[in-house]
């Protein structure tokens, strides 16, 4: 199946640093990337939509200058977190919806990346 | 806002029994999907049926969809300890291209 490759998997930053979080596709090409954030047993918040070639569209609530989103590539997507606070410590998660050629227009299915927790100290 | 909601929120049973968890959404969708989360990892598609569809099965897994009720359930038959993990489903939603994951079943089978 679809691998979806995030790095790092852990991150201890010192507050007021910014930390940049890459999630790449290795085996397709994802046209569009999805940025979550997950706190301690709660379920995954969509932060961000990041489509290849443009602006990534932010949920609400989301301040799209702290963090940071950038599709430049197919395979690649990376948000970064800048000027980090101990309030932005979190569990993000990147996931990718496949596109194949000749495939069908609805890929639904998502594949995630492994996550990455982050520590602001 | 999260559009699914999972319940149980937790559910702890023995190895062997069945495990069923339920979802419900809110608005219109397009397809209902199941995933799986091992604690500090990411996410496991596990199932995907669609608004046309009622039931779905895929090995120990079983998946019902009830438009008209908005809701769908997630039965793990003979249910073994690797199995302890997050259940979330998540909406696809009709018009829509986000999918919205719910709160979250947290599963613990013990041995």
């Amino acid at each position: 199946g679809a691998v979806v490759s995030q790095h790092p998997s852990r991150v201890i930053c010192k507050s007021g640093t910014s930390v940049k979080i890459e999630c790449r596709s290795l085996d397709f090409q994802a046209t569009t990337m999805f940025w979550y954030r997950q706190f301690p047993k709660q379920s995954l918040m969509l932060m961000a939509t990041s489509n290849e070639g443009s602006k990534a569209t932010y949920e609400q609530g989301v301040e799209k200058d702290k963090f940071l989103i950038n599709h430049a590539s197919l395979t690649l997507s990376t948000l970064t977190v800048t000027s980090a606070h101990p309030e932005d410590s979190s569990f993000y998660i990147c996931s990718a919806r496949a596109s194949f050629p000749g495939g069908s227009s609805t890929n639904e299915k998502l594949f995630f990346g492994s996550g990455t927790q982050l520590s602001v100290l | 806002s999260q559009q699914g909601e999972e319940d149980p929120q937790a559910l702890s049973i023995q190895e062997g029994e069945n495990a069923t968890m339920n979802c419900s959404y809110k608005t219109s969708i397009n397809n209902l999907q199941w995933y799986r989360q091992n604690s500090g990892r990411g996410l496991v598609h596990l199932i995907l049926i669609r608004s046309n569809e009622r039931e779905k099965h895929s090995g120990r897994l079983r998946v019902t969809l009830d438009t008209s009720k908005k809701s769908s359930s997630l039965l793990i038959t003979a249910s073994r300890a690797a199995d302890t993990a997050s259940y979330f489903c998540a909406t696809g939603r009709t018009g829509g291209f986000k999918t919205i994951f719910g709160a979250g079943t947290r599963l613990f089978v013990k041995a």
